[in-house]
């Protein structure tokens, strides 16, 4: 069946530095790749998205690129923040509903 | 507009009672998700709604849990009799099932989530 598998937590970084959190995953079909976040005591929230090959999806200096070759979707940013700290999930949509990775945890220290 | 609503946002209850979760979708949605997130688990699907119809509860875990959606505004998760196990954080969530153009729609809004603890 169709699974999400993402980089184990936490990750901990420091101010200002580069992210990449590893997402692939197994489908059949066409997926559409995700990208939620989940702060402290919250739902989650989407993060980005991206509906083909190639797309790229971006929000809030967070990127994500669907590369059908190599079935991934890594999550990167150029330099995080304190506020960044969450937990952050990888998912996939396929047969009309939502298959999520375990979560992956991101600790920014200042 | 209003989010995905959850009621309560804490739940208490003793092993053996009866434990209802509320979830209220967003105004003109007509998909709903229940899951369930443990460290242990993970996040799991365990039933979804298509027009207030239950089209996959195989996540439900056993047959203590029930869910309801008896209009587009509303729906119910219901454990009884509760075990300490299901202690988690229940999440709500829903999706315009249809976009503009007719495709099915693949983003889900989730509520803040019901945290049950079952001593």
């Amino acid at each position: 069946g169709d699974s999400v598998t993402q980089m184990e937590g936490p990750v901990t970084l420091s101010e200002e530095a580069f992210l990449t959190i590893n997402c692939t995953y197994t489908a059949t079909g066409y997926p559409s790749l995700f990208w939620y976040v989940q702060y402290p005591g919250e739902g989650l929230q989407l993060l980005l998205k991206a509906t083909k090959a190639d797309d790229k999806g971006s929000n809030k200096g967070f990127e994500a690129t669907y590369r059908k070759e190599t079935t991934s979707f890594h999550l990167e940013k150029g330099s995080v923040q304190v506020s960044d700290s969450a937990v952050y999930f990888c998912a996939l949509h396929n047969t009309d509903k939502l298959i999520f990775g375990t979560g992956t945890r991101l600790q920014v220290f200042p | 507009d209003a989010g995905v609503i959850q009621s309560p946002r804490h739940e208490v209850t003793e092993m053996g009672q009866e434990v209802t979760l509320r979830c209220k979708p967003i105004s003109g949605h007509n998909s709903l998700f229940w899951y369930r997130q443990t460290m242990m688990r993970g996040l799991e699907l365990l039933i979804y709604f298509n027009n207030n119809v239950p089209i996959d509860d195989s996540g439900m875990p056993e047959d203590r849990f029930s869910a309801k959606m008896p209009n587009a505004s509303f729906s119910t998760l219901k454990i009884q009799p509760s075990e300490p196990r299901d202690s988690a954080v229940y999440f709500c969530a829903s999706r315009r099932r249809f976009s503009a153009s007719g495709g099915i729609t693949d983003t889900q809004y989730f509520g803040p989530g019901t945290r049950l603890t079952v001593l």
